[in-house]
């Protein structure tokens, strides 16, 4: 089973709509995070969580929350999806250490029509 | 803010040649890591290099650290079909923020 696992994998909404992005990791992680890629644009970090009760914002935060719900689990919430939000999203955790080692899950591909 | 910037962003090269990939930075970082990424996956870690100088291989990959640590080389030795996919670089800053500053990434093709 994989350590890392994104749902839904595919998604299509319209503009307006409220998508939640769900992750869970099975790897006892202590940091979890958000990402979004674009072509040419590498991963841009959209939030990061080092516990269940700490929230940071990223480079790209506007129009995107999160929930960490538990250890294992990270959520990523766009409250009212517009089209310039496609985009391929990665989940990755960690754990604290000296190299900082992510490891992704398989990516949500979100379109938004 | 700390930038990396990877070159070239694509490449389409035959079986058998060799290429270099180059992840250069003004900045310091404490380690630089590269990841490959095939199509519907996300990326997977290849190497982590942490101190200047440093050069480490697997197989036909060659990964070299700078000596200041502000830039980072992949080289492969007679690419295969099999090394085609997304090359990302990604530094990690001093202090152990946990957080990673990725390059744009090198699309790599290899043709049989």
């Amino acid at each position: 089973d994989a350590d890392v696992t994104q749902t839904p994998r595919n998604r299509i909404t319209k503009t307006g709509k409220r998508i939640m992005l769900e992750c869970s990791q099975t790897k006892g992680h202590d940091r979890m995070y958000w990402y979004r890629q674009d072509p040419g644009l590498g991963l841009r970090l959209i939030y990061y969580s080092f516990d269940v009760k700490d929230i940071n914002k990223g480079e790209i935060s506007d129009g995107y929350s999160v929930s960490r719900q538990a250890q294992a689990k990270f959520s990523l919430s766009l409250e009212s999806a517009i089209p310039n939000q496609t985009a391929l999203y990665f989940c990755a955790t960690s754990r604290t250490g000296r190299t900082d080692t992510q490891y992704f899950g398989p990516g949500t591909r979100l379109t938004v029509l | 803010t700390q930038l990396l910037e990877q070159s070239p962003q694509f490449l389409s090269i035959q079986e058998g040649e060799n290429l270099t990939v180059y992840c250069n930075s003004s900045s310091v970082f404490s380690s630089l890591q590269w990841y490959r990424q095939e199509p519907g996956e996300g990326p997977v870690l290849l190497v982590t290099v942490v101190t200047g100088g440093e050069v480490k291989k697997l197989k036909r990959l060659t990964f070299q650290f700078g000596d200041a640590r502000k830039d980072s080389s992949l080289h492969i030795t007679a690419a295969q079909p099999g090394d085609t996919g997304l090359y990302l670089c990604a530094g990690a800053g001093s202090g152990n923020t946990g957080k990673l500053i990725f390059g744009q990434g090198t699309t790599l093709q290899v043709k049989p």
